[in-house]
């Protein structure tokens, strides 16, 4: 059954330094995002996007995050200067259509910044 | 602030009775509602969906969706201890710049003793 692949698993950083986290979403799905969750809390919408821009994103999502579709396959993350409160497991998810689609999640990549 | 509201438990149950897990949403035009289920420190992974008002069933798990109410929830017949997870529910928003957005409540605990 297909399903979207993220990379890397875990990611510890310093303070500061830049990450990108990588998520192949399933093979004919047009829609993308990026949650986050802080352990102990909950889910959190980061950024939707279609058609090679973004769709909608919260305010969580300022300008030291990035998104980028570099290929047909892979859907990137980028976090330009860490912080300590951008700990946190990072999901990508995508849908096949934007509306009431379901979207599908990878496992995650865990974002430690000391 | 659209809000998604769950009781965050635990809720424990007998292994073999029913499960019945809560969910209130703010928003009115609110139009698809998801159940997830997570295990720890893994990623979201979908049970059901739900747009119309009624029941809706799928195996063990039956959704039941009230948009007067601003109501979602969701039963579990037979539990088993594999259930024993955390439960979230989504809803996807109504509105134009909601591009499939999920809001999710903080989850309820579910634990299924032998």
């Amino acid at each position: 059954e297909p399903e979207v692949t993220q990379t890397p698993s875990h990611q510890v950083t310093q303070m500061g330094q830049e990450v990108i986290l990588r998520c192949v979403p399933i093979s004919n799905h047009l829609y993308f995002y990026w949650y986050r969750q802080i352990l102990g809390q909950k889910v959190e919408f980061l950024v939707s996007f279609y058609n090679n821009e973004i769709s909608e994103k919260s305010e969580i999502f300022d300008d030291q995050f990035s998104v980028e579709r570099p290929d047909g396959s892979n859907f990137t993350l980028k976090i330009r200067s860490t912080k300590l409160e951008d700990s946190a497991m990072y999901f990508c998810a995508s849908s096949a259509v934007g509306g009431g689609e379901t979207q599908y999640f990878g496992p995650g990549t865990r974002l430690l910044v000391l | 602030q659209k809000e998604v509201e769950q009781n965050s438990g635990p809720l424990s149950v007998p292994e073999g009775a029913i499960a019945s897990l809560n969910c209130t949403y703010s928003d009115r035009g609110s139009q698809s509602f998801f159940w997830y289920r997570q295990y720890s420190g893994k990623s979201p992974e979908l049970i059901m969906f739900i747009y119309s008002n009624g029941d809706k069933e799928d195996g063990r798990f039956t959704a039941q969706l009230n948009k007067a109410s601003q109501y979602v929830s969701l039963l579990i017949r037979d539990s088993q201890p594999s259930d024993s997870a955390t439960y979230l529910c989504a809803v996807r928003n109504a509105g134009g710049t909601s591009y499939g957005k999920l809001t999710f409540g903080q989850g309820t605990i579910l634990t299924v003793h032998p």
